[in-house]
């Protein structure tokens, strides 16, 4: 079946540093990628999508480019900001069940 | 605005009780999903709903039911049969039209449940 594997976290950075969270995955066809984020007590946002290969997601600074050819959707960002403390998952999508990566927490510090 | 609620934000069970979540959108959207948040498992498909009337089993559908009587509404009842209940409940929705690979989810703020 399908599946989506995550970096371990979690993540501690400081503040302008540089992001990076690995996502790889496993799917039959050919699935629609995304990246949600959860913040503390909250449910998910959907921060970026890319729908086929090569496609590149962008949102509030953070990309993620579609490599079929690595089976892989990296999140990445080129200067984290204390409000980026969350959880991230990455997800695909195939014939509309979403398949969620086991989440990777991000804390930034001042 | 339009949205999904959950209600409510925390809820208590005691041993050998059912307990229904409530999940309301008004998003128009024709599909509907619950999911089971654990620490460091990331999110479970429990039931989804593609019409009214109409839902199907996830990937962990032991001990829930679920009904879809109006587009806007999606009930979760954790019955007794449920032998781990604890866990943040996350519903979500997805629409025009039934479920498809590049429409993203919706999600509402969650339910935390805890076993008395």
């Amino acid at each position: 079946g399908d599946s989506v594997t995550q970096m371990e976290g979690p993540v501690t950075l400081s503040e302008e540093a540089c992001l990076t969270i690995n996502c790889t995955y496993t799917a039959t066809g050919y699935p629609s990628l995304f990246w949600y984020v959860q913040y503390p007590g909250e449910g998910l946002q959907l921060l970026l999508k890319a729908t086929k290969a090569d496609d590149k997601g962008s949102n509030k600074g953070f990309e993620a480019t579609y490599r079929k050819e690595t089976t892989s959707f990296h999140l990445e960002k080129g200067s984290v900001q204390v409000s980026d403390s969350a959880v991230y998952f990455c997800a695909l999508t195939s014939y509309g069940k979403l398949t969620f990566g086991q989440g990777t927490i991000l804390t930034v510090h001042p | 605005d339009g949205g999904i609620t959950q209600s409510p934000k925390y809820l208590f069970r005691k041993e050998g009780q059912n307990v229904t979540l409530s999940c309301e959108q008004n998003l128009n959207h024709d599909a509907m999903y619950w999911y089971r948040q654990d620490p460091g498992q990331g999110l479970r498909l429990i039931y989804y709903s593609q019409i009214v009337n109409d839902f199907q089993k996830g990937d962990i559908a032991e001990g829930y039911s679920v009904s879809r009587e109006k587009k806007e509404s999606f009930p979760l009842t954790v019955t007794s049969a449920q032998k781990n209940p604890t866990a943040f409940y996350l519903c979500a929705s997805s629409g025009p039209g039934r479920a498809s690979m590049n429409q993203p989810q919706h999600f509402g703020d969650g339910t935390r449940l805890s076993i008395l």
